[in-house]
């Protein structure tokens, strides 16, 4: 079963646009990460947000998390057409693994 | 320093036959995670090893296994394949546990049950 949720299944965005995206859970958690895949190869870890943490910025990604609502926002500034590819949250508890969500489609336009 | 090996990349089975997918994690990484990924159900979690143990299994039934050698490397062995288990097969590897660190995925390998 997964525990995240993305929200919107798919975005169409133009290049140079931001890019948000959200994800909710349903458990506690020790730490929430999201990832990256392109055309079906393997995922890429982009950032992870602990717990106790309400926002962390890498480059040009921004990751909040709400612990209270339990939800997660990923925000993509200026994209680029290398953006483009499928973004999946996993919430980490204390099980040795990762819940993955279904994942949101974002396709860059040039 | 190399990534996450997966072998082979592409695969081509007939139902009823069994298959091993091998990994070779980070070196140092002594925890390796697997995964199936499929279209309508997503990334499902197969079982997780480290230092040769296994510390937790999804719900997959018994035909999925799995095993981690003293080097770290890892095998997942699907028996009596079902036309179901064609999926892209994800191997993640991380330095002690995933929840703390997080995984570096290997390309993953394409299973084809026909």
């Amino acid at each position: 079963s997964q525990q995240g949720e993305e929200d919107p299944q798919a975005l169409s965005i133009q290049e140079g646009e931001n890019a948000t995206m959200n994800c909710s859970y349903k458990t506690s958690i020790n730490n929430l990460q999201w990832y990256r895949q392109n055309s079906g190869r393997g995922l890429v870890h982009l950032i992870l947000i602990r717990s106790n943490e309400r926002e962390k910025h890498s480059g040009r990604l921004r990751v909040t998390l709400d612990t209270s609502k339990k939800s997660s926002s990923l925000l993509i500034t200026a994209s680029r057409a290398a953006d483009t590819a499928s973004y999946f949250c996993a919430t980490a508890s204390n099980d040795y693994k990762l819940s993955f969500g279904a994942g949101t489609t974002v396709t860059v336009r040039a | 320093k190399a990534g996450v090996t997966q072998t082979p990349r592409y695969l081509i089975k007939t139902r009823g036959q069994q298959v091993t997918l091998s990994c070779s994690p980070i070196s140092g990484h002594r925890s390796v995670s697997w995964y199936q990924q499929t279209p309508g159900q997503g990334l499902q979690f197969l079982f997780e090893y480290f230092s040769e143990t296994q510390r937790n299994k999804g719900n997959f039934p018994g035909r999925f296994s799995g095993r981690q050698f003293s080097n770290s490397r890892s095998e997942m062995n699907v028996s009596t394949l079902e036309l179901g288990d064609s999926a892209l097969y994800l191997c993640a590897s991380s330095l002690d546990s995933p929840s703390n660190y997080g995984y570096t995925f290997g390309s993953g390998t394409r299973l084809t049950v026909v």
